[in-house]
């Protein structure tokens, strides 16, 4: 079984540029997450899509942050205009349904941004 | 809101050590708790995941306990390896699905 797919693994821009990363997740899962892991900390959730409904984006930063997720398969998020502060390794995930009392989810190998 | 803290934030011990790992939480209505695996430049690897209505999980040599009413969990690793060296997430399920997670154990096992 394929896992959650991730694009680029690496992207260095400089800030006020914008900048997008794609995800794939695994085959079937209807539940797709992006997270931001800041360096020296745990992931905190930007966004929660179930199918290609949005759950949950209470902690996105809309303002400069938004993603889609059309034919609820893959996934877009965007940074436009990107701050220093967002540096930091954006990390996909995927899960069958909601996650809840056993559902686990999957993560890709994450979107490493680097913003000068 | 939930916060999950965990400690230690960083722990070095030599080949063949038992150890523990420690997670605590504020909100203690959870519907599970996990404890994941990252590896320098890899997504999470869930290890564990502990029901709300569950004490404990085993897995090879790995085994996670939950105590829901004091809002901690632990994850025992014995007879550590050099591969077991990674950073040790802990993360937990409250309502509205999302995961909350700590910052982290930084976990290297010396051969």
């Amino acid at each position: 079984e394929a896992g959650v797919a991730q694009s680029p693994r690496y992207k260095i821009i400089e800030k006020r540029q914008s900048v997008a990363f794609w995800c794939n997740p695994i085959s079937g899962h209807a539940t797709l997450y992006w997270y931001q892991q800041i360096l020296g900390q745990g992931p905190k959730l930007l966004i929660q899509f179930q199918n290609n409904g949005v759950v949950d984006d209470s902690q996105l930063p809309k303002d400069r942050f938004s993603a889609e997720r059309l034919k609820g398969v893959d996934s877009t998020l965007k940074i436009q205009p990107a701050k220093l502060e967002d540096s930091a390794v954006y990390l996909c995930a995927s899960s069958l349904e909601l996650a809840g009392l056993q559902e686990t989810q999957y993560f890709g190998p994450g979107t490493r941004l680097l913003v000068l | 809101k939930q916060e999950v803290t965990q400690i230690p934030a960083a722990l070095s011990v030599p080949e063949g050590e038992n150890l523990v790992l420690n997670c605590s939480f504020t909100d203690s209505a959870i519907y599970n708790l996990q404890w994941f695996r990252q590896d320098p430049g890899k997504g999470l690897t869930s290890l564990l995941l502990i029901q709300s209505s569950q004490r404990e999980q085993t897995s090879g040599r790995l085994n996670a306990s939950l105590d829901k009413s004091s809002g901690r969990s632990t994850l025992y690793i014995a007879a550590s390896q050099p591969g077991d060296s990674a950073t040790y997430l802990c993360a937990v399920i409250t309502s509205g699905s999302r995961l909350t997670f700590g910052e982290g154990t930084q976990l290297t096992v010396n051969p």
